[in-house]
């Protein structure tokens, strides 16, 4: 079945600093590709998406590449905030599914 | 846009009592999900209504767990029996069939003691 695999946190980085969370998948086929985010007593929010091999999502100075060959969907940042420090999860929907899959979560402090 | 809304927040209860959750989708979204998430894990799949038909129920919804959308707007999630192990936070999210991203609600956190 369709699976996804996050890097373990938690990640603790410094303000400015560049921030990566790994992602890699197992599906059939061509799933789509997302980033949540869960901040402190918030409901989970979509953060960007990604439908095909090779798109780019962004969105807030996130972006994470689609790439088929590595079947990863990492997440980066340039320059993280103290307001960035949230529980980042990646998720996946299959080909021909609608329910999404997700990752354990990677829990990101970021401090001033 | 009023967003996903999910009653109560927060239920609290005693092993082998019956609950009930309801979700109202964001009001032009024809599909309602509901997920499991506990703690320190990733949201899981409970089952999916396309307007009032349930289309897909996941193993992970025992003969306990109920779920209906009987017009095609708000969904109701009915535990009975509960059990220590049903302790988790129950998400709800809609979306449109032609768009298909999924907006959450804030979750009701389920606790039996």
């Amino acid at each position: 079945g369709n699976s996804v695999t996050q890097m373990e946190g938690p990640v603790t980085l410094s303000e400015e600093a560049f921030l990566t969370i790994n992602c890699t998948y197992t599906a059939t086929g061509y799933p789509s590709l997302f980033w949540y985010v869960q901040y402190p007593g918030e409901g989970l929010q979509l953060l960007l998406k990604a439908t095909k091999a090779d798109d780019k999502g962004s969105n807030k100075g996130f972006e994470a590449t689609y790439r088929k060959e590595t079947t990863s969907f990492h997440l980066e940042k340039g320059s993280v905030q103290v307001s960035d420090s949230a529980v980042y999860f990646c998720a996946l929907r299959g080909e021909y599914g609608n329910k999404l899959v997700f990752g354990a979560g990677t829990i990101l402090r970021v401090k001033s | 846009d009023t967003g996903v809304s999910q009653d109560p927040r927060h239920k609290i209860t005693k092993r082998g009592q019956n609950v009930t959750f309801r979700c109202d989708p964001i009001s032009e979204h024809n599909r309602l999900y509901w997920y499991r998430q506990t703690l320190g894990q990733g949201p899981e799949f409970l089952t999916y209504f396309q307007n009032e038909a349930q289309l897909e129920k996941s193993r992970l919804l025992s003969d306990r767990f109920s779920a209906e959308r009987p017009k095609g707007s708000f969904s109701t999630l009915e535990i009975q029996r509960t059990e220590q192990g049903d302790s988790a936070m129950y998400l709800c999210a809609s979306s449109t069939s032609w768009r298909n991203e999924q907006f959450f609600g804030p979750g009701t956190r389920l606790t039996v003691l």
